[in-house]
């Protein structure tokens, strides 16, 4: 099975910073990569699909890029509402296997 | 408005049953990939089953032989049963629709394996 990393597992930004998570699929899984928030005690959300694209909602500081193996979400300008674990997930095929997930706290 | 609702959970003890339930609304599970996702406490998203618009299904190493996904289309509706649970399987269970990665979650319904 295709394993997720990603890294780093924990990090923290002070407001207004650029932040960058990375993603890498032990084999290619082309743009098959979903990106998710999850703040403390909600439900998982659904920030970028097929690698880049936004969905719908979200707001545009959110990016994401890659493809085949390594993938990055990045926040252009941090703000403290994006206090959450950030999970990625390959979804060509089964398993659906998530990272381990990333920590993102405010410095 | 498109939404789902999980329910069923509940303490259990190990080598026991449960019948977790999502229900949708807004949309067709028939016409939809629909999954079950897993967070034990303090942990991470643990993938754990699909069933296919078509029928098909398939399930992550850890719940394969024990846990089986359904779907009635009438009540439009999702299952998971799980059997010979463990200690382990202990966690908040959501169903999610699959729709280009996972854009609908309900909110979670909690199980809890001890004796």
């Amino acid at each position: 099975d295709i394993q997720m990393t990603q890294s780093p597992s924990s990090l923290s930004a002070s407001v207004g910073d650029r932040v960058t998570i990375t993603c890498r699929a032990s084999q290619g899984i082309t743009n098959y990569l979903a990106w998710y928030q999850q703040k403390p005690g909600k439900v998982p959300r659904l920030l970028i699909y097929a690698a880049s694209t936004l969905q719908s909602g979200v707001p545009s500081r959110f990016s994401g890029s890659g493809s085949g193996t390594d993938f990055t979400l990045t926040i252009s300008s941090l703000q403290p509402e994006d206090v959450a674990t950030y999970y990625c997930q390959k979804y060509n095929s089964a398993p659906y296997t998530f990272g381990q997930g990333t920590k993102l706290e405010i410095k | 408005e498109e939404q789902l609702v999980e329910s069923g959970g509940g303490l259990i003890q190990p080598g026991g049953s449960l019948r977790l339930s999502c229900a949708a609304s807004g949309f067709a599970v028939s016409g939809n990939y629909m999954t079950w996702v897993r967070q034990a406490p303090g942990k991470g998203l643990e993938w754990l089953s699909v069933i296919y618009s078509g029928g098909g299904t398939s399930y992550a190493d850890s719940v394969k032989g024990r846990f089986t996904i359904s779907r009635d289309n009438f009540q439009n509706t999702v299952h998971l049963q799980m059997n010979s649970l463990r200690v382990e399987d202990t966690a908040l269970y959501y169903c999610a629709r699959d729709l280009d990665g996972f854009d609908i979650w309900g909110q979670g319904t909690m199980v809890t394996v001890s004796s």
